[in-house]
């Protein structure tokens, strides 16, 4: 079973930032939280993850709490092509485990 | 630096027959991973290889099996198809477990219909 949860669905208008929660509060000292979205039936695609401090690239911010029970995945300037289910995912930081995906967030960027 | 590849990308088969799947890993990239998407029943994990070995198995039953190549290609072989093996199914890999960065990076998939 995911070990996360998240809202089923969010709306972010075009051009604003798009900010996603995750709850993990079940969070093992050695596990990351990983981030996914997929495109309507492609492939999911690696965002970003963290263990315990902000991170940030080309795509995304990530946010975790400093308790490490929440994280919010922050796109900052949304368009249309961001429209996709978005996936929180904790995982061992060794990386000898699978992913398991949970039922994601629907995020749909309106014009 | 070219991405997982995954063939055929749509394949219909019948029920009782046996489809292989196949996959190219990223460059470098020593594990494979096997997942299928279902309608309804979001991403599940089917199998994880590594170095030519099996290392994990999600919950799925022993008709789903595979293997991987010496160049860390592999295949997913579906016996005795079923109707409810309609699915995308998506192939990921990644750096050996243990290194960072083992990120799994994803195919297109192979969308497989069962009529």
């Amino acid at each position: 079973d995911a070990k996360t949860t998240q809202p089923p669905s969010m709306d972010c208008a075009e051009g604003r930032a798009a900010n996603l929660p995750c709850n993990h509060s079940t969070i093992s000292g050695n596990e990351y939280v990983y981030w996914y979205r997929q495109i309507h039936s492609q492939g999911p695609q690696y965002i970003i993850h963290g263990l315990k401090n902000n991170e940030t690239n080309e795509m995304a911010s990530l946010i975790i709490t400093e308790d490490r029970k929440s994280s919010t995945l922050i796109l900052p300037h949304a368009t249309l092509r961001d429209t996709a289910v978005y996936y929180c995912i904790v995982r061992s930081r060794s990386g000898n485990t699978p992913l398991v995906f949970g039922k994601g967030t629907r995020l749909s960027v309106i014009a | 630096e070219a991405g997982v590849t995954q063939s055929p990308t749509h394949l219909i088969k019948t029920r009782g027959q046996q489809a292989t799947l196949r996959c190219s890993p990223i460059s470098g990239h020593t594990s494979v991973y096997w997942y299928q998407q279902a309608l309804g029943l979001g991403l599940q994990f089917l199998l994880w290889y590594d170095e030519g070995e099996e290392r994990n198995r999600g919950n799925f039953p022993p008709r789903f099996s595979g293997r991987q190549f010496p160049n860390y290609s592999s295949e997913l072989n579906v016996n005795a198809l079923e109707l409810e093996d309609s699915a995308l199914y998506l192939c990921a890999s990644s750096l050996a477990p243990g290194l960072a960065g083992n990120e799994q990076f994803f195919g297109p998939g192979t969308r497989l219909t069962v009529l």
